[in-house]
């Protein structure tokens, strides 16, 4: 099983449209957990980190559930600008071997 | 402020020829990574340093890769000798912290 798991999409929505992803993680001990976003042909930009409790950044919302381990990101209010892969990042609690995990992204395209 | 820089941002080179590739972090982040992204594989940790000391190795490849941060200022990825399967793009990517990463833009390398 992969460290960190994405639905690779893509994920096709209109414009205005709601959409979730989920990012599932094997190691229990994974202590942090980001969301970057990766425009096509450009470098991945941090997105929003994910805390225990829940943050919500505008139209984007990110959780973690441990029992389940995973950790999701929900848009609202789609736009185009939103299209792009966006990788979810886990850090194990051990610093050891690698750490900062990518998945492999999920595709989002919005549709006017 | 500057951000991460890269060079060359482009490199075509022939199977055999050495490649050098440059990174230059921000300044006063103690961590440096060196990722490389292909279609097939997404993002891979190759190495990665904490003041200037490498900490975790073990996605290197081959021994044809080699990685150096003479100071905190300035990374080196090298690889000796090329092969087609090394065609990629390689990011370097510097941290004040674990998680929060800043990219460069990247160094797109086609190995003939």
């Amino acid at each position: 099983r992969k460290e960190v798991e994405q639905d690779p999409g893509p994920f096709n929505v209109p414009e205005g449209a709601t959409v979730a992803f989920n990012c599932t993680y094997s190691n229990s001990a994974s202590q942090s957990f980001f969301w970057y976003r990766q425009d096509c042909r450009k470098e991945p930009k941090l997105l929003m980190s994910v805390y225990s409790s829940g943050n919500e950044d505008g139209r984007f919302t990110a959780q973690l559930n441990r029992a389940s381990q995973y950790i999701s990101l929900l848009i609202r209010d789609s736009k185009l600008s939103d299209s792009a892969t966006y990788l979810c990042v886990v850090i194990p609690m051990d610093t050891g071997r690698r750490a900062l995990t990518f998945g492999s992204g999920t595709r989002l395209q919005v549709q006017p | 402020d500057a951000g991460v820089i890269q060079s060359p941002r482009h490199e075509v080179t022939e199977m055999g020829q050495e490649v050098t590739l440059r990174c230059k972090p921000i300044s006063g982040h103690d961590y440096l990574f060196w990722y490389r992204q292909t279609m097939m594989r997404g993002l891979e940790l190759l190495i990665y340093f904490n003041n200037n000391v490498p900490i975790d190795d073990s996605g290197m490849p081959e021994d044809r890769f080699s990685a150096k941060m003479p100071n905190a200022s300035f990374s080196t990825l090298k690889i000796q000798p090329s092969e087609p399967r090394d065609s990629a793009v390689y990011f370097c990517a510097s941290s004040p912290g674990r998680g929060e990463l800043f990219f460069g833009e990247g160094s797109r390398l086609t190995v003939l």
